[in-house]
């Protein structure tokens, strides 16, 4: 039961250009969002977060917007860098709890030159 | 600051051997989580620890596995009798988990591979 999806295993986006990866979820008690990045042979680097009372968090040039009526959230990157080329992660948790993290499969985002 | 770090970074091991996995959180953090990451797969949660406590054991995929914590710091992660399909990336992360919404910050992992 994968209750984080991410639907595209990979994305393949022009420099300077906007990427856009999305990300679903299915548990309602998640209140709490992150985002990834992960590199080969490296552990995940936290990006940015959002929390279920906002739809909106902007942290230079990414921004991730979140829809809860949809259980739906994506991560915008503009201008997208030869560096963002990675692996990107969705998590979600139910704060109040553990917190532990339940992780999407993961997108695959190569920029072109 | 020092980060999270694990060790070994690669363990390589003949099925049936036990092996330990070690992580040293970030310095003041008193959660610890354990994740793994098999092949093609996202992360999976294996255990939580608050402290030297473990609320949460409910990720752990038999009992071969079991992790403790000493000291509010350093985890030890131990599979036994290790089995082809224990062949993952080992994840720690830490979080200083003062108030909800920490964030979880990550190791480099172990590739362990069983052979």
């Amino acid at each position: 039961d994968q209750q984080v999806k991410q639907n595209s295993p990979s994305l393949s986006v022009q420099e300077g250009r906007i990427s856009i990866l999305n990300c679903d979820y299915t548990n309602s008690m998640f209140d709490y969002f992150l985002w990834y990045k992960k590199y080969p042979a490296e552990g995940p680097t936290f990006l940015i977060s959002i929390s279920s009372i906002k739809d909106k968090n902007e942290d230079g040039r990414f921004t991730v917007f979140l829809n809860k009526s949809a259980k739906h959230l994506s991560l915008h990157i503009v201008p997208s860098q030869p560096g963002d080329s990675a692996v990107y992660f969705c998590a979600a948790s139910a704060r109040g709890g553990n917190e532990k993290l339940t992780f999407g499969t993961g997108t695959r985002l190569t920029i072109i030159p | 600051g020092a980060g999270v770090s694990q060790s070994p970074s690669n363990k390589v091991t003949e099925k049936g051997k036990d092996v330990e996995l070690r992580c040293d959180p970030i310095s003041g953090h008193t959660a610890l989580y354990w994740y793994r990451q098999s092949l093609g797969q996202g992360l999976e949660f294996l255990i939580y620890f608050q402290g030297n406590s473990a609320p949460d054991k409910s990720g752990l995929p038999s009992d071969r596995f079991s992790a403790e914590r000493t000291g509010g710091s350093v985890s030890t992660l131990t599979i036994q009798r290790t089995q082809q399909e224990d062949s993952a990336v080992y994840l720690c992360a830490s979080s200083p988990q003062i108030r909800g919404g920490d964030t979880q910050y990550f190791g480099p992992g172990t590739r362990l591979t069983v052979l």
